[in-house]
């Protein structure tokens, strides 16, 4: 059975720094590529980030750009987003995804975690 | 940037209902389309991937169509349990952007 769990999360200043982790099991993590998707407390969705199977390719949204980065430790199973230069805007529940693409990137969410929360707050 | 817009915004329907979802992108996708069932408090979970292709597991109840910009997502007998909020998602160009939504309710 495929599993994400998300930690990380917590409350934080605007300006701050977190890193979320995401461990999964229940699938050969080094097939595919991962993603992290935001959704804003009673928003839609929105996709922040992907990273390639090999961690060679990393793709980021306009709006985080420049202060979040993507990685992964394939040898723990672990996807991980290191958030800086945080703003109020970036208050939302992040989700790990896994792409249903083995060995390619279809930019399909087959699978998620449950989220962590990030709130951004003076 | 590809925009994704999803109508109705919202829904009300009954059990044994059909219901049609539409989704329109700003510029051809091909059938680069995927739609998400989302309900409260959970992670979305992916319904129909290549416009209209059936995720592994999910009822046959739920269809999707179309091509070029224009989608639907139609359950064809709602059931209770697919009262929740449904996105359509452009899986073509980067940034790969969702539609806003579209929540059905019950009558």
């Amino acid at each position: 059975e495929v599993q994400l769990v998300e930690s990380g999360g917590v409350v934080v200043q605007p300006g701050g720094s977190l890193r979320l982790s995401c461990a999964a099991s229940g699938f050969t993590f080094d097939d595919y590529t991962m993603h992290w998707v935001r959704q804003a407390p009673g928003k839609g969705l929105e996709w922040v980030s992907l990273i390639s199977w090999d961690g060679g390719s990393t793709y980021y949204a306009d709006s985080v750009k420049g202060r979040f980065t993507i990685s992964r430790d394939n040898s723990k199973n672990s996807l991980y987003l290191q958030m800086n230069s945080l703003r109020t805007e970036d208050t939302a529940l992040y989700y790990c995804a896994k792409d249903r693409g083995a060995g390619d990137t279809a930019m399909v969410f087959d699978y998620w975690g449950q989220g962590t929360l990030v709130t951004v707050s003076s | 940037d590809i925009q994704m817009t999803q109508s109705p915004s919202s829904v009300s329907a009954s059990v044994g209902d059909r219901v049609t979802i539409t989704c329109q992108a700003s510029q051809g996708i091909s059938s680069w389309l995927a739609w998400y069932q989302q309900k409260p408090g959970k992670a979305p979970k992916l319904l129909i991937y290549a416009a209209s292709s059936l995720q592994s597991g999910v009822p046959s109840r739920f269809s999707g169509s179309g091509s070029g910009t224009d989608f639907t997502l139609t359950i064809s007998s709602l059931q209770p349990e697919d009262f929740a909020t449904y996105y359509c998602q452009q899986a073509n160009s980067f940034p790969y952007s969702f539609g806003q939504g579209t929540k059905l309710e019950i009558k």
